[in-house]
């Protein structure tokens, strides 16, 4: 029973140039968490999506990050014209539910780091 | 969702139990209390968690007060392998709600 799938663990990117992360959640979880957690920080919502829709994106920059979780495939966390503070640990979590008792299990993140 | 309050960090001896003390004064009736630990620069992992009863699993035992304002987590056996980052957190039962990670409790379990 594979856990939450991250990837790639690790990616570098150049100023200005776009990230895309992906995530897949574990089998029967239809519910996707983002967090990001930027060097010796902690762990900060950015979003929280159901196949094909955004429940919560409160946690999101305005600016140059989306998120999107389709019908098929991973969920892709997009980040364009990336700059020095994007560089963090980006974690995705998936859970079978909604409930505030349904537990939420986490990848083991990719770092980003922008040179 | 609830505020809590935890120790910035504590030591336990290798082989002992470990008990991490959390305070949720303000947490109300239907808010559940969860607990995760992030190892170095791993992902977060799920340990337990409970709503109003004490509740075990194969990781470890959550004891909530009868009045639900504090919990322990207790690992009954700490190994080396236990040093993370300990997060207690309250969640509404509800719908939707994300977990909203603290500082938490750095445990160091020594030799």
């Amino acid at each position: 029973n594979a856990g939450v799938m991250q990837n790639p663990r690790h990616l570098v990117r150049r100023r200005g140039q776009e990230a895309r992360l992906r995530c897949s959640p574990m089998k029967g979880h239809s519910h996707v968490y983002w967090y990001r957690q930027l060097p010796e920080e902690g762990l900060k919502f950015m979003v929280y999506l159901q196949k094909e829709n955004i429940i919560d994106e409160s946690g999101m920059p305005k600016e140059r990050f989306s998120a999107e979780f389709p019908k098929e495939g991973p969920s892709i966390l997009r980040i364009q014209q990336v700059v020095r503070g994007d560089s963090a640990a980006y974690f995705c979590a998936s859970s079978p539910g909604d409930r505030g008792s349904s537990p939420l299990h986490f990848g083991n993140g990719t770092r980003l780091t922008v040179t | 969702d609830a505020k809590t309050t935890q120790p910035p960090s504590m030591d336990c001896a290798e082989g002992r139990a470990a008990n991490l003390p959390c305070n949720h004064s303000t947490i109300s009736g239907n808010e559940y209390v969860y607990w995760y630990r992030q190892i170095h620069s791993q992902g977060p992992q799920y340990i337990i968690h409970g709503l109003k009863n004490n509740e075990t699993n194969e990781m470890a035992s959550l004891i909530i007060t009868e009045d639900r304002k504090s919990s322990t987590l207790i690992l009954p056996h700490a190994t080396l392998r236990d040093t993370a980052v300990y997060y207690c957190i309250v969640r509404v039962a509800g719908y939707g709600n994300k977990l909203v990670f603290g500082a938490g409790t750095i445990l160091r379990v020594k030799s």
